[in-house]
């Protein structure tokens, strides 16, 4: 099972929108609605952002959204602020009964 | 408060054996399916593997590249996790984490709780 493909980073000033891509094929992402994104900060573990495509975690913000299209799911942050600089990551289900994560997206908070 | 504490990290040679353990709090351990997560030093999450609550038999999924050396257990009465590790090789080394399956599902995709990580390094 192939990684899914995120951008290896992007970049936002504070109060921008941005946008994580996360591709991946009709057998995981196109297949299931069982995308999540978590956050990852240095050094630390990581923390769950959306789950089953667009659904936030009681306590994370609501400028944080996921959606997705055909093979594609999406991570949008809004209103960025410079504690949302991070790692992020996108998961799916696989047709293979198991978990394939992306590569991860470095986001810089200009 | 939820807790999952990861430990049995260390170094060891290739073809070693490795047992880690993750000891959870704040939760009903029984009802939720665990995973094992690893990360390499400067590289991406990977999934490991994961197994159900014992309401779905306790069965196991795996990835690819750890499937038929690494067995995940649980025991329900000690709240803990394990990852079984055989037969580990240089590509092996990273950071294990283990993580709690959100809602009771008869699989997790998404964890709501993680532990802080126990690193592993297989070197000769």
């Amino acid at each position: 099972q192939s990684a899914l493909t995120q951008p290896a980073s992007v970049s936002g000033s504070p109060g921008q929108s941005i946008t994580i891509s996360c591709t991946g094929t009709s057998s995981d992402v196109g297949g299931y609605n069982y995308v999540s994104w978590y956050q990852q900060n240095p050094g630390k573990a990581p923390k769950l952002m959306i789950y089953d495509v667009s659904y936030r975690p009681s306590g994370v913000s609501d400028r944080f959204s996921g959606s997705k299209s055909g093979n594609t799911a999406s991570l949008t942050i809004s209103g960025l602020q410079t504690e949302d600089e991070a790692d992020y990551y996108c998961t799916s289900y696989t047709s293979g009964i198991t978990l394939v994560f992306g590569g991860g997206t470095k986001l810089t908070v200009l | 408060e939820v807790q999952l504490v990861e430990s049995g990290g260390g170094l060891v040679q290739p073809g070693w054996s490795l047992r880690l353990s993750c000891r959870a709090s704040g939760f009903t351990f029984g009802d939720h399916g665990m995973a094992w997560v690893r990360q390499a030093a400067g590289k991406g999450l990977e999934w490991v593997g994961f197994i159900r609550r014992n309401a779905y038999g306790g069965t196991t999924e795996y990835a690819a590249s750890v499937k038929g050396r690494f067995t995940i257990s649980r025991d329900d009465s000690k709240r803990i996790a394990y990852l079984q590790m055989n037969s580990l090789q240089t590509e092996d080394t990273a950071v294990y984490y283990c993580a709690k399956g959100r809602g009771n599902s008869w699989f997790s995709d998404a964890f709501d709780f993680w532990g802080q990580g126990t690193m592993v390094a297989v070197s000769s």
